[in-house]
């Protein structure tokens, strides 16, 4: 299994208030993605990171901001939160193997806004 | 953009038979990787399969096992031998060729297993 941690893995939080999701790696993979999960759209990408400092938008980044200062870690923040971003956040990272190509993904994050 | 649609929200199979989920991809490129992923009722993301658009062979991993269309633009999965620890929802997702390239998933698709 990819080593890749997801914190904190749920938290309840109210509108208008800042929130920061944290996904830590271990695995020294230099991509790094945010998804979000909602019933009916599958998952969808947030934001994306191809290096320390290089991020980059997905299709749903909209009231959403990321950082990476570095290699392991990326944070998504919420800067004001609103109960239309309640869902569940996937951190993944890809695997640079010649062979790999593949994406693998944290156990979530479950956010509730209310 | 690339798209992907899965037009069966939920599927059912008795338990040792054999379903087939369906997934259909849109996209102007000629090289890609296509892949299913399960997901348990713990919410995690497992990798079932993964195909190389250039490879013309079917994939296969034990009892999983894609129909891979490229013409059609079709990568369906078939399971076999069913079991109840298949229950799940599974997501066919899209990635472009070429180091660091994003999935794109489609809607997903419940699997129910009877016994």
């Amino acid at each position: 299994d990819a080593g890749i941690t997801q914190s904190p893995r749920h938290k309840v939080t109210e509108t208008g208030t800042p929130v920061t999701l944290r996904c830590h790696q271990t695995e020294n993979h230099r991509y790094m993605y945010w998804y979000r999960q909602d019933p009916g759209h599958g998952l969808r990408l947030i934001h994306y990171s191809y290096g320390v400092k290089d991020t980059d938008k997905g299709e749903v980044s909209d009231g959403y901001s990321v950082s990476r200062s570095k290699t392991e870690d990326f944070l998504l923040t919420l800067e004001s939160a609103t109960s239309s971003q309640t869902s569940v956040y996937f951190c993944a990272i890809s695997d640079p193997s010649p062979v790999g190509n593949t994406i693998y993904f944290g156990e979530g994050s479950w956010l509730t806004v209310v | 953009a690339q798209t992907v649609t899965q037009s069966q929200p939920e599927m059912s199979v008795q338990e040792a038979e054999t379903v087939t989920l369906s997934c259909t991809y849109d996209t102007s490129e000629s090289d890609y990787y296509l892949f299913w992923y399960k997901q348990p009722p713990s919410r995690q993301m497992i990798l079932v399969i993964r195909q190389e658009a250039y490879k013309q062979q079917n994939a296969t991993e034990n009892r999983f096992s894609v129909n891979f269309q490229k013409a059609a633009k079709s990568f369906s999965l078939k399971i076999s031998d069913s079991q109840l620890g298949d229950a799940a929802m599974y997501f066919c997702a899209y990635r472009s060729a070429g180091y660091g390239n994003k999935l794109v998933f489609g809607a997903g698709t419940i699997l129910r297993v009877k016994s």
